[in-house]
């Protein structure tokens, strides 16, 4: 089966960039997902990367592939209070399949 | 994109008791997932709910704790029966395939404490 690990806990300070790092095991993904989960609430997706890509800009938030490595990384600029919450980092094995899941990072922003 | 509705949001249940869950998507779609999020942890899938078949249960998982059923392609419930406090975790349903990525939508989830 497929693991996908993360660090368990991130604190940063506001205005600071935060680097959330994942590293998986299934390389057939045609994409990588980053999703959110703010406090009591469902999953929502935040960004993904096609597989074919190394980075991605969006806003903020910038994910780097490394495929060599089966490394992902989502980095936030400029966090804000509103960022804390807990991100996943997720892969499909591809077509109407269930998604793996990483196990999480809680991300704290200190003001 | 999808929109999945879920409910309840929350509920204390007794333990021995019994509580379904109920998901409503927007879209047709064939295939529905079930997790469990305990606290702290990350999801853990339960069972993939097929329209018009039984649905396959994960390692762990099984037919007579976790009833599942999907009279259609929009809904499905989900039962928790004889709760115990260990049951306690967030519920979610989801659903793939209704986007342009293959990304997963979810629901709301549903926060069960048993007590």
């Amino acid at each position: 089966g497929e693991d996908v690990e993360q660090s368990l806990f991130l604190s940063v300070r506001e205005g600071d960039s935060s680097v959330i790092n994942c590293t998986y095991t299934d390389s057939s993904s045609t994409y990588l997902y980053w999703y959110k989960q703010e406090p009591g609430a469902g999953l929502q997706l935040l960004t993904y990367i096609f597989s074919n890509m190394d980075m991605k800009q969006d806003q903020r938030l910038t994910v780097l592939l490394n495929k060599k490595d089966k490394h992902l990384s989502l980095r936030i600029a400029d966090t804000q209070t509103g960022d804390s919450a807990i991100y996943f980092c997720a892969e499909p094995p591809g077509g109407y399949q269930k998604v793996t899941f990483g196990t999480g990072t809680k991300l704290q922003v200190i003001p | 994109s999808a929109v999945i509705s879920q409910k309840p949001s929350r509920d204390i249940c007794q333990r021995g008791t019994s509580l379904t869950i109920q998901c409503q998507v927007d879209s047709q779609v064939t295939m529905m997932f079930w997790y469990r999020q305990q606290p702290g942890q990350s999801l853990t899938l339960i069972a993939t709910a097929n329209q018009g078949s039984e649905a396959t249960y994960e390692s762990g998982f099984v037919i007579d704790k976790f009833p599942i059923s999907r009279p259609n392609l929009t809904f499905s419930t989900l039962t928790v029966s004889n709760m115990s406090p260990e049951d306690s975790s967030i519920y979610l349903c989801s659903v793939v395939g209704l986007g342009v990525r293959d990304e997963a939508f979810f629901g709301q989830g549903t926060r069960l404490t048993v007590v």
